[in-house]
């Protein structure tokens, strides 16, 4: 079974404080790993998608990195407009998974200014 | 272009009672994947269509279904609810491939009383 385990649960930061979100996951044939970024009362937004280890993606002050094992998600010089539920989700490879995403439970950033 | 839509955005049911909810894709967009989202259990995926046949499902029980049209657009449909049902229920569509990115729309807010 795909497991995805986000840490930490909550992380709050200061405007300026760089850190890292982590995603460790669990699955039979990595298709591919999603970011995703969710605001109280809304759908996710789509943030990245990574496909194979050693791969790096980047918007804005995000980052997005990819080894065999987890994920991070690097926020660098956050504002409070960074603020939200950051959620990682994998896709595995296999004939009767189609497009299935197994989300973590997310980690809740709050940035103070 | 437009976003994912769903209909309605708010919605609230006695025990008992069943419900339906709709989906409309990005225009181009063939697979619709519908996840129920609450507090305890993250996310979780329900099913998945393209081009109107049931792609993948989740552990859910058959009080849970769902169709899609030959427009793409979907319902899903939850019969004889329970307290437990009420959830935000998103929608995802994505173009055919896997892997794509998957957009998601507002949600639909239940509340079973």
């Amino acid at each position: 079974e795909d497991q995805v385990t986000q840490s930490p649960e909550a992380l709050r930061l200061q405007e300026g404080e760089s850190s890292s979100l982590n995603c460790s996951y669990t699955v039979s044939g990595l298709r591919g790993l999603f970011w995703y970024r969710q605001d109280p009362g809304k759908g996710p937004e789509f943030l990245f998608t990574l496909y194979s280890a050693g791969e790096e993606k980047e918007k804005e002050r995000l980052k997005a990195t990819l080894t065999k094992k987890e994920s991070f998600l690097h926020i660098t010089a956050p504002k409070p407009e960074d603020s939200a539920t950051y959620l990682c989700a994998v896709q595995a490879r296999g004939e009767t998974s189609g497009s299935r995403l197994t989300f973590g439970e997310g980690t809740q950033l709050t940035v103070n200014p | 272009k437009a976003g994912v839509t769903q209909t309605p955005r708010y919605l609230i049911k006695t025990r008992g009672q069943q419900v339906t909810l709709s989906c409309s894709p990005i225009s181009g967009h063939r697979s619709v994947s519908w996840y129920q989202q609450t507090p305890g259990q993250g996310l979780q995926f329900l099913f998945e269509y393209f081009s109107e046949t049931q792609r993948n499902k989740g552990n859910f029980p058959g009080r849970f279904s769902g169709r899609q049209f030959s427009n793409s657009r979907s319902e899903m449909n939850v019969s004889t609810l329970e307290l437990g049902d009420s959830a935000l229920y998103l929608c995802a569509s994505s173009l055919a491939g896997l892997a794509a990115k998957q957009f998601f729309g507002p949600g639909t807010r239940l509340t079973v009383l």
